[in-house]
Formats: structure tokens, sequence, C-alpha cells
């Protein structure tokens, strides 16, 4: 069955660094997502991309975060200098149509910033 | 923004038993969906409900939209160990992106055997 793929599955980074989460969709996907989810809170919207460009993001998604298709099949998340508050598994999705509904997660980084 | 209530917390069964959990928000939502997260997985879809008043079943899991379109139950009958995991409600509100879900807390289950 096609999944999405994550690495690194866990992530640790010293505060101030720049970090980057890699995903690779399922191959026919069209629209891609990153969520994340802090320790112990609910899974939050990011990011969603589709065409080369970002189609949303939510107030999360500040200067600090960059999105990038750099080729036909991966999909990454950036984050420019983290934080402490960074930490948290990040998520990416993946869907054929614009619909997150119908969208495939995959199992998540764990980035800890210390 | 939208906030979803998710009820329990946790839950802590004898294998056997039935359980059931559900979401509430003081929002209108026009899809709920129900996730199973594992350990070390995402979370992956269980069923989704897209209709006020439907109810749907995936073998042993029955979900409801309820009627008036901001809460939603999940039922799991004769729960198995294997049931274990974190239980997420999300929803998709009304007039809102199509990209966005807006998830619970979660509920803990887990399952003695």
């Amino acid at each position: 069955e096609p999944e999405v793929t994550q690495t690194p599955s866990h992530q640790v980074t010293q505060m101030g660094q720049e970090v980057i989460l890699r995903c690779v969709p399922i191959s026919n996907h069209l629209y891609f997502y990153w969520y994340r989810q802090i320790l112990g809170q609910k899974v939050e919207f990011l990011v969603s991309f589709y065409n080369n460009e970002i189609s949303e993001k939510s107030e999360i998604f500040d200067d600090q975060f960059s999105v990038e298709r750099p080729d036909g099949s991966n999909f990454t998340l950036k984050i420019r200098s983290t934080k402490l508050e960074d930490s948290a598994m990040y998520f990416c999705a993946s869907s054929e149509l614009g619909q997150i509904t119908e969208a495939f997660f995959g199992q998540g980084t764990r980035l800890t910033v210390v | 923004g939208q906030q979803l209530n998710q009820s329990p917390q946790s839950m802590f069964i004898q294998e056997g038993e039935d359980v059931s959990m559900n979401c509430t928000s003081s929002s209108i939502f026009n899809t709920w969906l129900w996730y199973k997260q594992e350990p070390g997985e995402g979370p992956v879809l269980l069923i989704a409900l897209y209709k006020a008043g439907e109810l749907t079943s995936n073998g042993r899991l029955t979900a409801q939209f309820g009627i008036t379109r901001k809460d939603s139950f999940l039922n799991i009958s004769a729960s198995i160990p294997s049931d274990v995991g974190i239980y997420f409600c999300a929803g998709q509100t009304s007039g809102g992106s199509n990209y966005k879900l807006t998830f619970g807390k979660g509920t803990l289950l887990t399952v003695n055997p």
C-alpha cells in the first residue's frame, strides 16, 4: 500500500540551528501538507502546498518556516532558527485532490530542540 | 480559532468492553473524521462523516455525525488489545479551508488483556 514517508524519525538540534524535515509524499498526489503536534497537545495545521506554491498557512507558520519541493519526489519543511517551542512531532500528509479529508499522513518526525 | 473538545482524555478498559468517546464544538462542522494514532505512527483515518445525522460503521467501530453538526461520537465494540492508541476527532468547519483540519486533543485508550 502506498504511504507517506518521513525522515528522520527523530531529530535533535540545538536552539538557533536550522533543520530540514523531509517527506516523500505518495507518488501521484499533488497536494502536500505539514501539521505538527506539540507533546500533549492537539495536532495543528501549519501549511498546505500545491503547484509549487503555498496554498494556505496558519499563524504558526511564520518567517522562520519554509517549504519546498526540491525535486519530483521530496517535500521539505525548513525551520531557519529553531526555538525550544518548536519541539514537536511534525507530520507530513499528501492527497491526490485538494481535500485534506482524503489525505494520508506520514509517521512523523519528532523534533527536539535543546 | 475553532476548538474541538474531546473526551474523555484517557480510558483504561478490559478487553471485550465497549468504548465510547466524543467531540463537541461551539462551531458548525461540515465534516467529522476519526483517526487512530499508534506509537511511532502518524494518524490513520478510521471513519469519515460528511452529513449531519450520518451513522457509519467500520468493523467494530461506529461513528455518528451529530444532528446539530457540532458533535460526533465514536464507539468501539468488544475492544481488543490492538485497539490501544490515541483516537483523534477532527473536522472541517462550514465555509472553511479544504486544507485545514481542526483536531481534538485525543483520547488515549488502553486495553487490558
